[in-house]
C-alpha cells in the first residue's frame, strides 16, 4: 500500500522549543491520526481530526488540516525530553489506513 | 491491566521453523489487527479481524495465518519462516473498524537466523 509521506524525518531541539512536523497524503480522507512511539513499544494514539475539522487542540498538542492540500501539521508546544520518539500521521480513506514514514523527533534536555 | 497484551517480546527462531505469536485485548473492541513494521519503521497491515470474520488480507504470505478464538484473541501462526520474516509486528485493536483509533500491543521483533 501507498505510504503517506512525513517531514522532516528527523528533527533534533533543545527542551522547551516547539516541534512541528508534516504529513501529506494523497486521496481524500475520512480523518486523520497522530500517533507516537517510543523506541521498542508500541504506537500510541495523540489525537484524531475528522476531515471537515481544521484545527483542534490536546493540552500541548495542535494539530491543523487542509484538505485542499492533502496534509496536516503536528505542533508540541514547549517540548520536553520525554517527548523523544518517532511520530507517525495515519490517513483513512474509505475504510483504509495509511501510515506515515515517520518523524523521529529528539528533544535534549 | 494492559489493554492489548502480545507475546512473547522476542522470538529468536532459526529458518524453516513454525512459530505463533499471541495477542489478548481486554477493551471489548469489535477488531483486531497484525501489523508488520520493518527496519525502516514503515507499518503495513496484514490482517484484520472483525467479529471473527476476516475483513482485510493485504497480500500477505499464505504462511502467515491468523487465528481468532474468540472476540478478545487474534494469534499469529507462522509457517516455514524465512529470513525476510525478520521485523516488529504488533497487535492492534480499535471498538470500530478502521475509521476511529487503534490502540497498539508493545510488540513483538521477530528475529529469524
Amino acid at each position: 500500500s501507498q505510504q503517506g509521506e512525513e517531514d522532516p524525518q528527523a528533527l533534533s531541539i533543545q527542551e522547551g522549543e516547539n516541534a512541528t512536523m508534516n504529513c501529506s497524503y494523497k486521496t481524500s480522507i475520512n480523518n486523520l491520526q497522530w500517533y507516537r512511539q517510543n523506541s521498542g513499544r508500541g504506537l500510541v494514539h495523540l489525537i484524531l481530526i475528522r476531515s471537515n475539522e481544521r484545527e483542534k487542540h490536546s493540552g500541548r498538542l495542535r494539530v491543523t488540516l487542509d484538505t485542499s492540500k492533502k496534509s496536516s501539521s503536528l505542533l508540541i508546544t514547549a517540548s520536553r525530553a520525554a517527548d523523544t520518539a518517532s511520530y507517525f500521521c495515519v490517513s483513512t480513506s474509505y475504510g483504509k489506513l495509511t501510515f506515515g514514514q515517520g518523524t523521529i523527533l529528539t528533544v535534549h534536555p | 491491566d494492559t489493554a492489548v497484551s502480545q507475546t512473547p517480546k522476542y522470538l529468536v527462531t532459526q529458518m524453516g521453523n513454525d512459530k505463533s505469536i499471541k495477542c489478548e485485548q481486554n477493551l471489548g473492541h469489535d477488531t483486531m489487527y497484525w501489523y508488520k513494521q520493518d527496519s525502516k519503521k514503515f507499518l503495513k497491515i496484514m490482517f484484520s479481524y472483525n467479529n471473527k470474520e476476516l475483513i482485510i488480507n493485504e497480500t500477505v504470505p499464505n504462511r502467515f495465518s491468523p487465528k481468532s478464538p474468540d472476540k478478545a484473541h487474534l494469534n499469529l501462526h507462522i509457517n516455514s519462516l524465512e529470513l525476510g520474516d525478520s521485523a516488529v509486528y504488533f497487535c492492534a485493536s480499535s471498538a470500530v473498524s478502521f475509521n476511529e483509533k487503534l490502540f497498539f500491543g508493545s510488540g513483538t521483533q521477530l528475529s529469524v537466523l
